[in-house]
């Protein structure tokens, strides 16, 4: 129901695009979400947006270097990434999420692994 | 930054046997925490959510109590399936995740 793409590998200060590609449920009415894990590691939550894309929300961790969007008419969710550094380096999934003030996350995508390298 | 402490960090179990994992924030975090179960190489399952709430299709096995800062998954009868890591995480403030408990 959720499928990511567009995660490589990068170089540090590179810059990336995120797709989530949803089905199966009415996405235009669900506030939607980010969230990375690193292999063997604690998931952390990235970013959130509401149903109509007009409120967002960041990690302190990336806030000013990554911005999500949405395009409602193509069911699709987006993260870009600028400015990566080293410790960006993790699979990113989607999630759907209940609202934006309460960010528990059902379903999960598979995710797409971003590598950020020299 | 709420930060949420799982004990213990490893679990060896059998199956049949009654399990609890402990989540304790660094605040109050009301009854905002959800439970995920994660197998190796899957994205994270939730189970229960407001502290309490089982989801849809999640087995009766599974429960949640506490409140405030003190939080426990029990399993009451461990099956074969449910060797896997599981997550404690609060949505009182932002988001924030425990560090995971390996049921082995």
């Amino acid at each position: 129901q959720l499928l990511e793409s567009g995660g490589d590998l990068v170089q540090p200060g590179g810059s990336l695009r995120l797709s989530c590609a949803a089905s199966g449920f009415a996405f235009s009415t669900y506030a939607m979400s980010w969230v990375r894990q690193t292999p063997g590691k604690r998931p952390e939550w990235v970013s959130a947006i509401s149903s109509n894309g007009r409120s967002t929300y960041y990690a302190d961790s990336v806030r000013g270097r990554f911005t999500i969007s949405r395009d409602n008419s193509k069911n699709t969710l987006y993260l870009q990434l600028n400015s990566l550094r080293a410790e960006d380096t993790a699979v990113y999934s989607c999630a759907k999420v209940p609202t934006t003030d309460v960010l528990w996350f059902d379903p999960w995508g598979q995710g797409t692994l971003v590598t950020v390298s020299s | 930054d709420i930060q949420l402490t799982q004990s213990p960090s490893t679990l060896s179990a059998s199956v049949g046997d009654r399990v609890t994992i402990t989540c304790r924030a660094s605040q109050t975090i009301y009854r905002w925490l959800a439970w995920y179960q994660q197998k190796p190489g899957k994205a994270p399952k939730v189970l229960i959510s407001d502290a309490s709430s089982l989801e849809s299709g999640v087995p009766s096995r599974f429960s949640g109590s506490g409140s405030g800062t003190e939080f426990t998954l029990t399993i009451s009868s461990l099956q074969a399936d449910d060797f896997a890591t599981y997550y404690c995480q609060q949505y009182s403030t932002d988001s924030s995740f425990g560090g995971g408990t390996k049921v082995e």
